[in-house]
């Protein structure tokens, strides 16, 4: 089956835009994960939904915020960008909860000039 | 403030040999680890998913540890191959975040093996 489809792959932004991301997830997974890494970082979770309603979340301003339809595709949006915001960000589609493991896109490398 | 770490950083070893990683996590609370393998221009793909303390899992030449009520799992690759160059990463998941997916990853270990 299909894997976990991001895009776009690469965008370049200027300071003070807004963007917006796309993950599809894999056929019947119903939860999405979005993640961001930078240098030197690990892989830091941004939120995660998971049949449309939030589910949890981590420590990003609320300039980061999300969404979910009911065909489980996610969008990450982030408003008023900064330079900082330069970043690989991961999308991730699992079943249920986190017992199971966690199938990754190949995420979507935004630059912020 | 969760915090998960791994060790090495990074680890350069010769075709053939055995090496081993370190992923430490807090005790408390603990619902499951994760390990995946992160190669370059890839995306992570997982290699356990662990519950239980005392879980030992296996897939090829790849193995890993769990101990929970220390905090710790190890990763141990046997006989490396070039292909098995990558990063690792360890992700932890508290309880409490069981019904949801919220990883905390470890930095990783970058593993290059030479031919």
């Amino acid at each position: 089956k299909a894997g976990v489809t991001q895009t776009p792959r690469y965008l370049i932004k200027t300071r003070g835009q807004q963007v917006t991301l796309s993950c599809s997830p894999i056929s019947g997974h119903r939860s999405v994960s979005w993640y961001q890494q930078t240098p030197g970082q690990g892989l830091q979770f941004l939120f995660e939904y998971f049949s449309e309603t939030q589910r949890n979340k981590g420590n990003f301003p609320g300039r980061f915020s999300g969404r979910q339809f009911s065909n489980s595709r996610s969008e990450m949006n982030v408003s008023t960008l900064e330079l900082g915001d330069s970043a690989l960000y991961l999308c991730a589609s699992s079943s249920t909860g986190g017992g199971t493991e966690a199938f990754f896109g190949q995420g979507t490398r935004l630059t912020v000039v | 403030i969760l915090n998960v770490e791994q060790s090495p950083q990074s680890l350069h070893v010769q075709e053939g040999d055995s090496t081993n990683f370190t992923c430490s996590f807090p005790s408390s609370n603990f619902y499951a680890l994760h390990w995946y393998r992160w190669e370059t221009a890839k995306s992570p793909e997982a290699l356990f998913v662990m519950t239980l303390n005392g879980d030992e899992k296996k897939k090829g030449r790849i193995s890993a540890t769990l101990n929970t009520k220390e905090g710790y799992s190890y990763l141990y690759i046997k006989g490396s191959q070039p292909e098995d160059s990558a990063t690792y990463l360890c992700a932890f998941l508290a309880l409490g975040g069981g019904a949801t997916n919220k990883l905390i990853f470890g930095t990783g270990t970058l593993l290059a093996v030479q031919p």
